[in-house]
């Protein structure tokens, strides 16, 4: 079973600023690499899928890239609404998340 | 409008069984996989099982293989999740969700929460 380990567990940064989150596979996986973003008593929101394509609904500032073992979500310049926790996720895993919150 | 709505908050002694529910509608219930996600309070999320409804292929995560069940009534469009006997340790939110996109959640039920406790 693939194991993704996602790196650093929180992340303190100010609004404005860039945020670069990491998502690491025990082995390659295919093209099945996604992103969600998760608030405090809310469901589970999907932000990226198949590496790097937005869902629908979701602003440019939120990218996704990688290959193989190796993926990153990007959030350009983050906004307050931005504060949560991500989630990577391939097939029937999931990562362990990276809280990202205000500096 | 895609909707998943599921049953209410349950709560049971360990031993009991359960079953929770997710009825989808806004769509064709039996064109996509449902599967159900646990988080425990505080915790990461966790793929557990999910179904197909137009066939009832099925595909667990060992880690929840044997525990529960999944499974599906087209008639009502609903999907569900059962134990046969909880434990303290199956205290959690649990979602419902439908995957799309080939492969990740992107519509989601409310949630359910199930608290064990004797």
């Amino acid at each position: 079973e693939i194991v993704l380990t996602q790196s650093p567990a929180t992340l303190s940064l100010s609004p404005g600023e860039r945020a670069t989150l990491s998502c690491r596979a025990s082995q390659s996986v295919s093209t099945y690499l996604a992103w969600y973003q998760q608030k405090p008593g809310q469901t589970p929101r999907l932000l990226i899928y198949d590496i790097s394509n937005r869902a629908p609904g979701i602003p440019a500032r939120f990218s996704g890239s990688g290959s193989g073992t190796d993926f990153t979500l990007t959030i350009s310049s983050l906004e307050p609404e931005d504060f949560a926790v991500y989630y990577c996720q391939h097939r029937s895993n999931f990562g362990g998340g990276t809280k990202l919150e205000i500096k | 409008e895609v909707q998943l709505v599921q049953s209410g908050a349950e709560m049971k002694k360990p031993g009991e069984s359960l079953t929770i529910s997710c009825q989808g509608s806004g769509y064709t219930f039996t064109s996509y996989w449902i599967g159900w996600v646990r988080q425990v309070p505080g915790e990461g999320l966790e793929w557990m099982a999910i179904i197909y409804p137009g066939d009832g292929d099925t595909t667990y995560s060992p880690s929840f293989q044997g525990q529960v069940t999944i499974s599906a009534d087209n008639s009502i469009s609903t999907a569900y999740l059962q134990w046969s006997s909880l434990k303290a340790s199956d205290t959690a939110m649990y979602y419902c969700a439908r995957r799309d996109f080939g492969d990740p959640f992107y519509y989601w039920g409310q949630g359910t929460l199930v608290t064990v406790s004797s």
